[in-house]
């Protein structure tokens, strides 16, 4: 069983609809989550980040994690066009926080249909 | 926000010659930086940590030999890809962590085309 897991997708939804993206996780030792948005050909983008559970917005996304599931989503309200990318979510420990490797999953590829 | 920038973004090269990619933390001070490779609609795939002043320390089945890394400077990293070969065609990415706000931020990548 891989440490995160997330589906690849691809996932297609029409402008305006609400996107769910989800990872689950195995290891309880993560406790920082973050989401990056991945356009073709670009480095990844930080979108948001959070180290407790519960939920956390900014414009419209929202990231939601629940450590007692293990379980993390990024919410996009009334999607774009200009939102269509690769999502991935990455996690770490605080064992080592700002040396160790974050845990990403393998990006879930999202087309937003005008 | 923070920024990391990464030099070349797109280089040609020819099979047998090494290419040096560079990736810089611009406005702040990394001690750690790590190297991913990625293919084509594949995800991210660690290839090492850069420890500044220190060897890097390599995933398993990543050649050292072949992909040099130095971290020379708090600022700075770089991959080396030596002898390269069409198969070392990829999309090279690195990271930093930026220790004030507790967020690992990336390059925009370095497209190498062997060929």
């Amino acid at each position: 069983q891989k440490e995160v897991e997330q589906d690849p997708g691809p996932l297609s939804v029409p402008e305006g609809a609400i996107v769910s993206l989800n990872c689950t996780y195995s290891n309880s030792a993560f406790q920082y989550f973050m989401w990056y948005r991945q356009y073709s050909r670009k480095g990844p983008e930080l979108l948001m980040y959070t180290y407790s559970s519960g939920n956390k917005e900014d414009g419209r996304f929202t990231a939601q994690v629940d450590k007692s599931s293990k379980y993390i989503s990024l919410f996009i309200r009334d999607s774009q066009p200009s939102d269509s990318a690769t999502y991935l979510c990455a996690m770490g420990g605080w064992a080592n926080f700002g040396n160790e490797k974050l845990t990403f999953g393998t990006g879930t590829r999202l087309t937003i249909i005008p | 926000g923070a920024v990391v920038s990464q030099h070349p973004s797109w280089v040609i090269c020819k099979s047998g010659t090494s290419v040096k990619i560079e990736c810089r933390s611009l406005d702040f001070q990394a001690t750690t930086m790590f190297w991913y490779r990625q293919f084509p609609k594949q995800s991210l795939m660690l290839m090492a940590t850069s420890n500044e002043g220190s060897k890097a320390t390599y995933e398993q089945g990543v050649e050292k030999d072949k992909f040099l890394i130095n971290h020379a400077s708090l600022t700075l990293s770089t991959l080396t890809v030596t002898s390269a070969h069409p198969e070392d065609s990829s999309f090279y990415i690195c990271s930093a962590w930026d220790y004030q706000s507790g967020e690992l931020f990336f390059g925009e990548g370095s497209r190498l085309t062997v060929l």
